[in-house]
């Protein structure tokens, strides 16, 4: 089974600290993804990977950064959090290249308040 | 604009009954249809995909769903619930010819299961 685990499930930190959410997939998987869930608007990408030292940006990349050293480890960064970056952040891995047609394997997510 | 549209945003369900869920989606082209479950405390998980052919799509769990090209919608269905049913439900769109990266989401539909 393809397992994407992500660091922490629940995360408070406070205005203006940097904040990084960690993403291990362990099944050699091409892509990597960040999403945001927010209740009512369903997921919507912040960055998106699809090799290593390679990220494309998503809907909404603001406030955001990432980072892919290594195949298996995709890692979100906000540089100084706000309260608005208060949400569900989803990690998620594909095999193939065809994004868009491929399945998405899905770690828990980090519940983050910031305060 | 592409969308995707999930009307209902809390469907209540008796345990044992039959469920549909509906998605509605916007896209000119082939669409690519995706339904994820995201139980309570769990990644999302795929259930079922269409792509193309048969139109009635069996899935994980004893899920189907019907893609209808005239009515642009593809709902979830279940014969009988079950109490570890209850979750939240997502239907996604991918499509060739799109960006290659991006599926795009519905807001959720969460299905709440009476005793």
């Amino acid at each position: 089974d393809v397992k994407v685990t992500q660091s922490s499930r629940y995360l408070v930190k406070r205005t203006g600290e940097k904040v990084f959410l960690e993403c291990v997939q362990d099944m050699d998987h091409e892509n990597m993804f960040w999403y945001r869930q927010d209740p009512g608007l369903g997921l919507r990408l912040i960055y998106f990977s699809y090799d290593v030292k390679m990220k494309e940006k998503g809907d909404i990349p603001e406030g955001y950064s990432v980072s892919r050293e290594k195949k298996e480890r995709f890692s979100l960064i906000l540089e100084s959090a706000s309260t608005n970056q208060t949400s569900m952040y989803l990690c998620a891995s594909s095999f193939t290249l065809a994004v868009s047609t491929d399945t998405q394997y899905f770690g828990p997510g980090t519940r983050l308040t910031v305060l | 604009a592409q969308s995707v549209t999930q009307p209902d945003i809390h469907i209540t369900v008796s345990e044992g009954a039959s469920l549909e869920l509906r998605c509605n989606y916007s896209y000119g082209a082939t669409p690519y249809l995706f339904w994820y479950v995201q139980s309570p405390g769990q990644g999302l998980q795929l259930l079922l995909k269409y792509f193309s052919g048969d139109t009635l799509v069996q899935g994980i769990k004893g899920f189907e769903a019907e893609f209808k090209r005239s009515q642009s919608s593809f709902n979830l269905r279940k014969p009988s619930v079950h109490w570890s049913d209850a979750a939240e439900y997502f239907c996604a769109v991918g499509a060739i010819g799109r960006s290659n990266y991006q599926l795009i989401w519905g807001a959720g539909t969460k299905l709440i299961i009476k005793p």
